[in-house]
């Protein structure tokens, strides 16, 4: 099993449409999960880190469930400018300073 | 904004030549990483590093691979021998603290191809 896995897309929507991603880790030791999203050839920025209690930043909601080891992020009212690739982190296995990324989910949002 | 920057932007050298590439993380920032990623594929820890030493390191960071702060402003990536493999995308990432719950900050990259 992969130690992160994400569906990889690509997800083509039209522009203010919602669109759900999700995501399975395998470690369930992990204490830290993250959305980072990747522009084409350029390094990961980060979104929004996700807590148990889930937690929502403008148009953007992610959601953990950790019996499940499930992350999720939502996105509502899709601009052009949300196309990328979202990519899904959680920390490593024996430690902190680690950080584990999915293969990410592509995102085409359309006019 | 602060931000991490990375030279050289892009490097083409040849299989077996040495290579060396560099980072000035942010200045307030203790932990420094360093992440490659592979034409196509995920971004990959390489190693990680606090306090003048390597705090962890992945299995693709051998003993062709070393890392050096050598300076208070510096920290550099070195590929002794490069392989044909080795051709990524290489991300420098600097942090406040460990990494839960902080925040990872990247440079914009250093492309590595090697002929």
């Amino acid at each position: 099993r992969k130690e992160v896995e994400q569906d990889p897309g690509p997800f083509n929507v039209p522009e203010g449409a919602t669109v759900a991603f999700n995501c399975t880790y395998s470690n369930s030791a992990s204490q830290s999960f993250f959305w980072y999203r990747q522009d084409c050839r350029k390094e990961p920025k980060l979104l929004m880190s996700v807590y148990s209690s889930g937690n929502e930043d403008g148009r953007f909601t992610a959601q953990l469930n950790r019996a499940s080891q499930y992350i999720s992020l939502l996105i509502r009212d899709s601009k052009l400018s949300d196309s990328a690739t979202y990519l899904c982190v959680v920390n490593g296995r024996d430690s902190s300073y680690k950080l584990i990324f999915g293969s990410g989910t592509r995102l085409l949002v359309r006019p | 904004e602060p931000e991490v920057t990375q030279t050289p932007s892009h490097q083409v050298t040849q299989m077996g030549q040495e290579v060396i590439l560099r980072c000035v993380p942010i200045s307030n920032h203790l932990y420094f990483y360093w992440y490659r990623q592979i034409l196509g594929q995920k971004v990959e820890f390489l190693v990680s590093f606090y306090n003048n030493e390597i705090s962890e390191k992945s299995e693709i960071f051998d003993d062709q691979f070393s890392v050096e702060r050598p300076d208070g402003s510096n920290f550099t990536l070195k590929i002794r021998s490069t392989k044909l493999e080795d051709s990524a995308m290489y991300f420098c990432a600097s942090s406040e603290g460990q990494v839960a719950p902080g925040e990872l900050f990247f440079g914009e990259g250093s492309r590595l191809t090697v002929l």
